[in-house]
């Protein structure tokens, strides 16, 4: 199994900041990694798919770096609804596995 | 619009089984791999199975393999969790997942909840 290490666990930033969130594989996933949003009480949005390639109607100020095993979730200017928690997810082996998740949080 | 929407979560006793659906419209549903995703209350994400379009091939988590089956009725758009021999650690709002081509997961449904407690 895929094990994706997400780092840092919270991340405290205030709004118009720039978010920087890290995903680690411990085997490669060539470029086969995704990245969901979710809020409290609502279901996870996806956000990224093949490490940089947006879902449709994702905002531009969300982007998607990496491959093999380090991946990059940028978010270059944070706006109110994108304090959330953040996930990981690959698509490489079976079976697909998440990261633990990043919260970013209003400082 | 593209939908999911799950139904059959509830109270169940350890050892016990309940059967979960997901209800799909909007979209191609006998074309789409579809998934169930769980997270436990205050926790992250699991994946916990996967479904082929055409229903002849299925994945599973670990820690469901044996004890959960998925399946799909593409005539009535419906997925379908059968979960037995239940565990506490089962406790968990279950997610159903359209999985696009690349398996990325692109519509979600709103969740039902499962609790396993005596």
């Amino acid at each position: 199994e895929i094990v994706l290490t997400q780092s840092p666990a919270t991340l405290s930033l205030s709004p118009g900041e720039r978010a920087t969130l890290s995903c680690r594989a411990s085997q490669s996933v060539t470029r086969y990694l995704a990245w969901y949003q979710q809020t409290p009480g609502q279901a996870p949005r996806l956000l990224i798919y093949d490490a940089y390639v947006r879902a449709t109607g994702i905002p531009a100020r969300f982007s998607g770096s990496g491959s093999g095993t380090d991946f990059t979730l940028t978010i270059s200017s944070l706006e109110p609804e994108d304090f959330a928690t953040y996930y990981c997810q690959q698509r490489s082996n079976w079976p697909r596995t998440f990261g633990q998740g990043t919260k970013v949080e209003v400082k | 619009d593209v939908q999911l929407l799950e139904s059959g979560g509830g109270l169940a006793q350890p050892g016990g089984s309940l059967t979960l659906s997901c209800a799909a419209s909007g979209f191609s549903f006998d074309t789409s791999a579809m998934h169930w995703v769980r997270q436990a209350p205050g926790k992250g994400l699991e994946w916990v199975s996967a479904i082929s379009g055409g229903g002849d091939r299925a994945n599973y988590a670990d820690s469901v393999k044996g004890r959960f089956t998925i399946s799909r009725d593409n005539f009535k758009s419906t997925l379908y969790l059968q979960l037995n021999s239940l565990r506490a650690e089962d406790t968990a709002v279950y997610y159903c997942a359209k999985a696009m081509v690349i398996d990325a997961f692109d519509v979600w449904g709103q969740g039902t909840m499962v609790t396993v407690s005596s």
